[in-house]
């Protein structure tokens, strides 16, 4: 069993349209990140959330961490093709070195 | 100028051979990663090195051998190649351990026939 689970896994929209990526788990995160993977490269971190109730801006993205910081979500307004790709989330627990990721979700964002 | 580099892009090779995937990075980071990502994408950690030293060793064949020569460099190597072995390795390194950002090679597709 994995200790981020992501949802939906793919999700394909049209451009203009809003969407919402959703991380959770049932344990406590020290923080958690949410990174964009596109086609052939490496994951590129977004942002990263430590405190409980925490939301952040970047843009159009907006992301949040759960009061409880076991769960995240990202949400997309009005996506462009741009924002096409592997959205993965990840998070430190407690006295932890690994960073554990969640299963990722496809977006694929139609002109 | 690329902040983690690894080498070969893509290797393809045949069951039972020994091959090594080289990782550098310019960060000045003292935390080094190698990860696996599998045919559905899930990104999993295998070793972590801090400072050339081996802190984190995830549930892995003992075929798969780590090894940093120093902090700028975590090489993987691997012998006797199985096809379970094919996907997608990332080097990547972080600042520290814990909570820092980790950044990304561009990953080696490998692939055992």
């Amino acid at each position: 069993t994995q200790l981020l689970e992501q949802s939906p896994q793919f999700l394909s929209i049209q451009e203009g349209e809003n969407l919402t990526v959703y991380c959770n788990s049932s344990s406590v995160f020290s923080s958690l990140q949410w990174y964009r993977q596109e086609p052939g490269e490496g994951p590129v971190l977004l942002v990263t959330v430590v405190t409980g109730g925490e939301v952040k801006k970047l843009k159009r993205l907006t992301f949040q961490f759960g009061d409880a910081r076991k769960d995240s979500s990202l949400h997309i307004t009005a996506a462009q093709p741009g924002d096409t790709g592997l959205y993965l989330c990840a998070g430190h627990l407690y006295n932890d070195y690994k960073l554990s990721f969640g299963a990722g979700t496809t977006v694929t964002v139609r002109a | 100028d690329t902040a983690v580099s690894q080498t070969p892009k893509y290797l393809v090779t045949q069951m039972g051979n020994d091959k090594s995937i080289k990782c550098e990075q310019n960060l000045g980071h003292d935390t080094m990663y190698w990860y696996k990502q599998d045919s559905k994408k899930f990104l999993k950690i295998m070793f972590s090195y801090n400072n050339k030293e081996l802190i984190i060793n995830e549930t892995v064949p003992n075929r798969f051998s780590p090894k940093s020569p120093d902090k700028a460099h975590l090489n993987l190597h691997i012998n006797s190649l199985e096809l379970g072995d094919s996907a997608v390795y990332f080097c990547a390194s972080s600042y520290a351990v814990g909570n820092t950002e980790a950044f990304f090679g561009q990953g080696t597709r490998l692939t055992v026939v």
